[in-house]
């Protein structure tokens, strides 16, 4: 099966840089990806980690470390939009659709003035 | 672009009653969809792969007779919720996977926000 795991809450600056951890284990491997869902609304893409690596995407930064099955979503330049749920997520369910997503259970980012 | 809409954004029906929400890919065709269930401060939970022309394949735990799914068209799949429930108000998400970008990217509906007296 899959399973995710990453900060329930992560409290940071306007303007800081964050950075949010997940680890993961899968029966087997396709990529890392990282959502972002505004309260009541729907969950929009923001990258995508097939490789080990820092991959680079204006304010937003995601890598992934295979060996350590760990990946982390950096955000820079904080803004207060920023405040959302973030999610990480592995290809593949429990019912053998392979193409579902399993998500981790969210990072509540709350950016303070 | 890469749009996906669903319809309706919010129902509240009466329990034993059934509920049908529409996801349509707008300018894309969508082999394969997805249905996704989303409580209150909580995660998205797949429930199906919704596959056109064919069954959909659902995840564990997840009533087939209950969620039914028909994916009729490469645009078109729709949840019907049979006999609701108070426990099935939930937010319902669907997705789709264009073909043309990378694999892992999902498109994202709105969301149907049910709620069963």
């Amino acid at each position: 099966g899959q399973s995710l795991e990453q900060p329930s809450e992560v409290t940071a600056v306007e303007g800081a840089i964050v950075q949010i951890n997940c680890t993961y284990q899968t029966s087997g491997f396709y990529g890392l990806s990282w959502y972002q869902q505004h309260d009541g609304g729907a969950p929009t893409f923001l990258s995508y980690n097939a490789l080990d690596g820092l991959e680079e995407t204006g304010r937003f930064s995601s890598f992934l470390s295979r060996s350590d099955s760990y990946g982390y979503l950096l955000l820079q330049e904080l803004q207060m939009k920023d405040s959302a749920s973030y999610f990480c997520a592995v290809r593949g369910g429990t019912g053998g659709g392979a193409d579902g997503l399993t998500f981790g259970k969210g990072t509540h980012l709350i950016i303070q003035p | 672009g890469a749009v996906v809409s669903q319809h309706p954004s919010r129902v509240i029906c009466k329990s034993g009653t059934s509920v049908k929400i529409e996801c349509r890919s707008l300018d894309f065709q969508a082999t394969t969809m997805f249905w996704y269930r989303q409580f209150p401060k909580q995660s998205l939970m797949l429930m199906a792969t919704s596959n056109e022309g064919s069954k959909a394949t659902y995840e564990q735990g997840v009533e087939k007779d209950k969620f039914l799914i028909n994916h009729a068209s490469l645009t078109l799949s729709t949840l019907t919720v049979t006999s609701a429930h108070p426990e099935d108000s939930s937010f319902y998400i669907c997705s789709a996977r264009n073909r043309q970008r990378i694999y892992n990217e999902q498109f994202f509906g709105p969301g149907t926000r049910l709620t069963v007296l």
